[in-house]
């Protein structure tokens, strides 16, 4: 699996919108892009994956660069519990038989009032 | 959403005793489930893959003998600690990924919500 490279942490002040940054330049052409996120003494919450297009649901934006060795996670409207260790993920899909998620550091992200 | 459930949320034992943790899938049946390790501040760390009727497929570095996992069913795997020391003191979370189905896309894996476990 591609490794990614994320910041170890950034701030955000409440109601902004937060930008979560990753590379992931060895990225292969099936492999999709997942995130995560860990609030403090939780397990794992999934928000977005992709593969090329961007994507939105109701917690989150991805943004996927066109040769798609960087993404961006988008928070449009960050609130105090967004405050969490955020996982940028690249793997196959599991149809294609990938079978673990492997977490790199993250960044943790501090919303402040 | 799919939930996936561990118990004990916390756990503290003796050094020298075993200690059993338990994963279950709620409302959905996986064929797959995982464990994870995560020390404080650190990364969650895989430490093995549970197939449901087959042995454990374990990370480089992990003691299967000391780790032991059990995926008896499609609902519930264990993750046994033996003879358990200090230095076993963790947060142990596992996830389950949906058995595929056409409804699936094999991007689903859920996470339990972890077990804390302290060893004096």
């Amino acid at each position: 699996d591609a490794k990614t490279t994320q910041p170890p942490s950034m701030d955000c002040a409440e109601g902004r919108a937060a930008n979560l940054p990753c590379n992931h330049s060895t990225i292969s052409g099936n492999e999709y892009v997942y995130w995560y996120r860990q609030i403090h003494s939780q397990g794992p919450q999934y928000i977005i994956h992709g593969l090329k297009n961007n994507e939105t649901n109701e917690m989150a934006s991805l943004i996927i660069t066109e040769d798609r060795k960087s993404s961006t996670l988008i928070l449009p409207h960050a609130t105090l519990r967004d405050t969490a260790v955020y996982y940028c993920i690249v793997r196959l899909s599991s149809k294609e038989g990938a079978q673990k998620l492997v977490f790199g550091q993250g960044t943790r992200l501090t919303i402040n009032p | 959403g799919a939930v996936v459930s561990q118990h004990p949320s916390r756990v503290i034992c003796k050094s020298g005793t075993s200690v059993k943790i338990e994963c279950r899938s709620l409302d959905f049946q996986a064929t797959t489930m995982f464990w994870y390790r995560q020390f404080p501040k650190q990364s969650l760390m895989l430490m093995a893959t549970s197939n449901e009727g087959s042995k454990a497929t374990y990370e480089q570095g992990v003691e299967k003998d000391k780790f032991l996992i059990n995926h008896a069913s499609l609902t519930l795997s264990t993750l046994t600690v033996t003879s358990a020391h200090p230095e076993d003191s963790s947060f142990y979370i596992c996830s389950a990924r949906p058995s595929l189905s056409r409804r699936t896309g094999g991007h689903e894996q859920y996470f339990g919500p972890g077990t804390r476990l302290t060893v004096t």
